[in-house]
């Protein structure tokens, strides 16, 4: 079974502090990773993406995110968050056999405390 | 600005009534996409299609139509609303030669 698993539903922090949200899948092959934003009552938000290269991915609003082909994880980073980063964030994969398609996580619901 | 929108934004309908939900976009992507999106569920990918004659059915079609009449429109028909079929519904569009997909801001239906 292919899967893309967000194995924390909530992580909360301070204003300030890093945080690492956890995104792991389970797809063989080539593959396109992702990941998106979704603030409260709002449709979801690109963040950035990984096919090739550099396993390290800027996103927006200084987020970046790491590939591990050996651990098949692909984690979201920031490095000091702001309350407004309080969201719910959504790991994505396409895979074959249809590019086409988008399979989310059930995603991470970041609060950021003052 | 390209943009996606849907209408209407809060539905409430009646078991075994008929609800249509209608997505606009001005991206000029082939593909669009209907999802619903539940606690712990994340999204869920109805029907999608690649241009204008075109659906495709998703992992959870069952209940659900779509009909793509023009490149900038897309619907999602409930035939028969049942009070399971509560949910967010999202509507996307996106380019095939790309990746990101773009989100409309919700239809929030609630079936009573």
């Amino acid at each position: 079974t292919q899967t893309v698993s967000q194995s924390d539903a909530h992580v909360t922090v301070f204003e300030g502090d890093s945080v690492e949200l956890r995104c792991n899948y389970s797809y063989g092959g080539s593959i396109y990773l992702s990941w998106y934003i979704q603030h409260h009552g709002r449709g979801l938000q690109f963040l950035l993406k990984y096919y090739s290269g550099n396993p390290v991915v800027q996103g927006v609003n200084g987020f970046e995110a790491e590939f591990s082909k050996s651990d098949s994880s692909f984690h979201l980073r920031k490095a000091s968050v702001h309350w407004s980063d309080s969201a719910v964030y959504f790991c994505a994969v396409k895979a074959m056999p249809n590019y086409n398609v988008l399979y989310f996580g059930s995603g991470t619901k970041l609060t950021v405390e003052p | 600005e390209a943009a996606v929108t849907q209408s209407p934004r809060n539905k409430v309908a009646v078991t075994g009534g008929k609800v249509t939900l209608s997505c606009n976009q001005t991206n000029n992507h082939n593909n669009m996409y209907w999802y619903r999106q539940d606690t712990g569920h994340g999204l869920r990918l109805i029907h999608y299609s690649y241009g204008a004659g075109s659906t495709e059915k998703g992992d959870i079609p069952d209940g659900y139509k779509a009909s793509r009449p023009s490149q900038e429109n897309f619907s999602l028909i409930l035939e028969l609303a049942t009070p399971s079929q509560t949910s967010v519904y999202f509507c996307a569009s996106g380019d095939s030669r790309a990746y990101e997909q773009y989100f409309g801001p919700g239809t929030r239906l609630t079936v009573l």
